[in-house]
């Protein structure tokens, strides 16, 4: 069965910290793998978007990895800001692009 | 632009009402997707229309029924909704090509729904 497994569920940082946000799949055959931030109540923003023969990928302080021999990617956030509080979502594509299976999110604040 | 747009932003209606949601992109890109989304769940896929055709029903009560008057619109038209229903319903585009949910997704704020 496809699935995208997130943790952890929520988390809490302090401003200025770094976290690391786990996504691991069981989705075949494997075309990419994106992490989006979804701020409450509006659309999913894209943050990368790998296949499989890249292993990191960057945007700005976000850096994510994909392992895929283990089937697991993680989202690294640097210097975390009061702007980074959303929800981060990992979604697989599968097949030959006509499936998508997301995973519940990693809801993140960031406090003063 | 690379923008998706969603109108209304908020939309409130009775059971026995008919409204319709409004989707549009400029980006030339021929896939569009309409998804719902309850508080703190992921998306979940409904329709996927791929050159202006319907590609993907996700098993989709009739209740809603999309439409896509041509490559850069898409509408869901609602009608005899049910309070369960009330949710964020999220518009998106990507590049229309073999293997269409392989392209990168741009979605729309989103419209909340709300059934009384």
């Amino acid at each position: 069965k496809n699935q995208v497994e997130q943790s952890p569920q929520s988390l809490i940082i302090l401003e200025g910290k770094n976290c690391t946000l786990q996504c691991n799949y069981t989705v075949s055959p494997f075309s990419n793998l994106r992490w989006y931030k979804q701020d409450t109540g509006r659309g999913p923003v894209s943050l990368t978007i790998m296949t499989f023969s890249e292993n990191t990928k960057s945007n700005g302080r976000y850096t994510a990895t994909l392992d895929a021999d283990t089937k697991q990617s993680s989202l690294h956030i640097t210097a975390s800001q009061l702007s980074d509080s959303a929800s981060y979502i990992c979604v697989v594509t599968a097949g030959y692009g006509n499936k998508l299976v997301f995973g519940a999110g990693t809801i993140l604040r960031v406090k003063s | 632009d690379t923008e998706v747009t969603q109108t209304p932003k908020h939309l409130v209606m009775g059971m026995t009402n008919k409204k319709s949601l409004k989707c549009e992109q400029h980006m030339g890109h021929r896939a569009m997707y309409w998804y719902k989304q309850k508080a703190k769940k992921p998306p979940e896929l409904m329709f996927v229309y791929s050159y202006e055709k319907l590609s993907i029903n996700e098993s989709v009560p009739s209740r809603f029924s999309p439409e896509c008057p041509n490559s850069s619109l898409l509408n869901l038209h609602l009608h005899a909704l049910q309070p369960e229903d009330s949710a964020l319903y999220l518009c998106a585009s990507s590049q229309g090509s073999y293997g269409t949910m392989m392209h990168e997704q741009f979605f729309g704020p989103g419209t909340r729904l709300t059934v009384l």
